[in-house]
């Protein structure tokens, strides 16, 4: 079973809104991601979690907050975001975070209004 | 500065006529080279991995190569159902990952 899933699908949230995102993985992996996606553009690195602890943030904005409660799950909380961070935004994990091939969820797709 | 370029950036073809994307990268230290495809709306799909210059790997109509700076996606008599955006990138070292920008490919039937 190579399945990431995310929930929920889509989400709409007001500027003063908070809201989080989950992602789950039964494959043993022992390093998750979250990405940010634009429309037409490649995924954008935000945090990686090795072995649940965070070792990569990629200089993103505080407001986005990640959480990772076991090896199994990822949580993205979401505080007082901005129009522009709407966009499709991707779990991913693998084996573990060094040269192992990442499998991603469908993503979330976020609207903030 | 490490980089991973793909072109082209779209390709249109015709059903069965082959043809191939190519990645292109400058990094410092090439740790793997994973190519993925992705539908528009949804999370990109695993395909391949490569590690080492010559290396070679197969799946159904695609076959991805991998030399010292490039790495090329070959499709073979493509189907309609391929039609995707097809993504390389590039683990330059265990804390760094590049995306390239993908090639978009559409197959008319």
């Amino acid at each position: 079973d190579t399945e990431v899933t995310q929930t929920p699908k889509h989400l709409v949230m007001g500027m003063t809104n908070k809201k989080s995102l989950k992602c789950e993985q039964h494959m043993g992996h022992r390093a998750m991601y979250w990405y940010k996606q634009k429309a037409k553009k490649p995924p954008e690195l935000m945090f990686v979690y090795s072995y649940e602890k965070l070792s990569i943030n990629e200089s993103v904005p505080s407001r986005f907050s990640p959480e990772c409660p076991n090896s199994s799950l990822l949580n993205l909380h979401l505080h007082a975001l901005q129009p522009e961070d709407s966009a499709l935004y991707l779990c991913a994990s693998s084996l573990t975070w060094d040269s192992y091939e990442q499998y991603f969820g469908p993503g979330t797709r976020l609207t903030v209004t | 500065e490490d980089q991973v370029t793909q072109s082209p950036e779209a390709l249109r073809l015709q059903e069965g006529e082959s043809s191939s994307l190519n990645c292109s990268y400058t990094v410092s230290g090439l740790r793997g080279l994973f190519w993925y495809r992705q539908d528009p709306g949804k999370g990109p799909e695993f395909l391949f991995t490569l590690y080492s210059a010559g290396e070679e790997k197969e799946k159904e109509r695609l076959k991805a190569t991998l030399t010292k700076k490039e790495s090329f996606l070959h499709i073979t008599a493509p189907k309609p159902e391929d039609s995707a955006t097809y993504l390389c990138a590039v683990q330059a070292s265990a804390s760094k990952i590049i995306f390239g920008s993908g090639t978009r490919l559409s197959i008319r039937p």
